[in-house]
């Protein structure tokens, strides 16, 4: 069984461009995630989805950050414009379900740094 | 706001010695994961502890719950280099049955051969 997919794997940008992170679950996850990891830290979690519905985007910075699961299946994080402060790692994970006890999937994330 | 502190940050050991990793919690929560991450590599699950007392064991890993004094342990028992890497707990607050999980700080664990 094929694990979480992300792409790309690493990006480096110059402050005020945009940027785009993919994400494909495993198949048949309903449940994906999107986390933020900064150098030495644990993730953090910036949104979840059920399906192709934010259930919770509470963590999301929203002046310029996206994402979208159109169809419920890949999933696509965006920065608009993308700030110094953005440079870390951006893990996404699938589960089952998003009930508790349920194990998260993580893939290998996309590393972005932001010059 | 839920805090959720892990010690030691850093952890050298040598190979065949025991030892423990504490996850400490501000807020009541029954729910409790624990992860290991190589370097450069992403997260793997280790542990899902779902009640107060649950313990769980893998090998050389052995991890439980005091929900009561909101404190969950990762103990390792002769430890091994292959250990080596960082451990996160990540603390479930999440509501109506739903995951939504705040991970600790990592514990970085060296193994020394």
């Amino acid at each position: 069984e094929a694990g979480v997919v992300q792409s790309p794997r690493y990006k480096i940008i110059e402050k005020k461009q945009p940027v785009a992170f993919w994400c494909n679950p495993i198949s048949g996850h309903n449940t994906l995630y999107w986390y933020r990891q900064n150098l030495g830290q644990g993730p953090e979690l910036l949104i979840r989805y059920e399906n192709e519905e934010a259930v919770d985007d509470s963590q999301l910075p929203k002046d310029r950050f996206s994402a979208e699961r159109l169809k419920g299946v890949d999933s696509t994080l965006k920065i608009q414009p993308a700030e110094l402060g953005d440079s870390a790692v951006y893990l996404c994970a699938s589960s089952r379900t998003g009930l508790a006890g349920d194990e998260q999937f993580f893939g290998p994330g996309t590393r972005l740094t932001v010059l | 706001e839920l805090k959720v502190e892990q010690n030691p940050l850093f952890l050298s050991m040598q190979e065949g010695k025991n030892y423990t990793i504490y996850c400490n919690y501000s807020t009541t929560s029954d729910r409790l994961y624990w992860y290991r991450q190589d370097p450069g590599k992403s997260l793997e699950s280790l542990f899902v502890l779902l009640s107060n007392g649950a313990v769980k064991q893998e090998g050389r890993l052995m991890a439980s719950l005091d929900t009561k004094a909101r404190l969950s342990t990762l103990h390792i028992t002769a430890a091994v280099h292959d250990l080596s890497a960082t451990y996160f707990c990540a603390v479930d607050r999440g509501a109506g049955g739903y995951q939504k999980v705040t991970f600790g700080t990592g514990t970085k664990l060296q193994v020394i051969p």
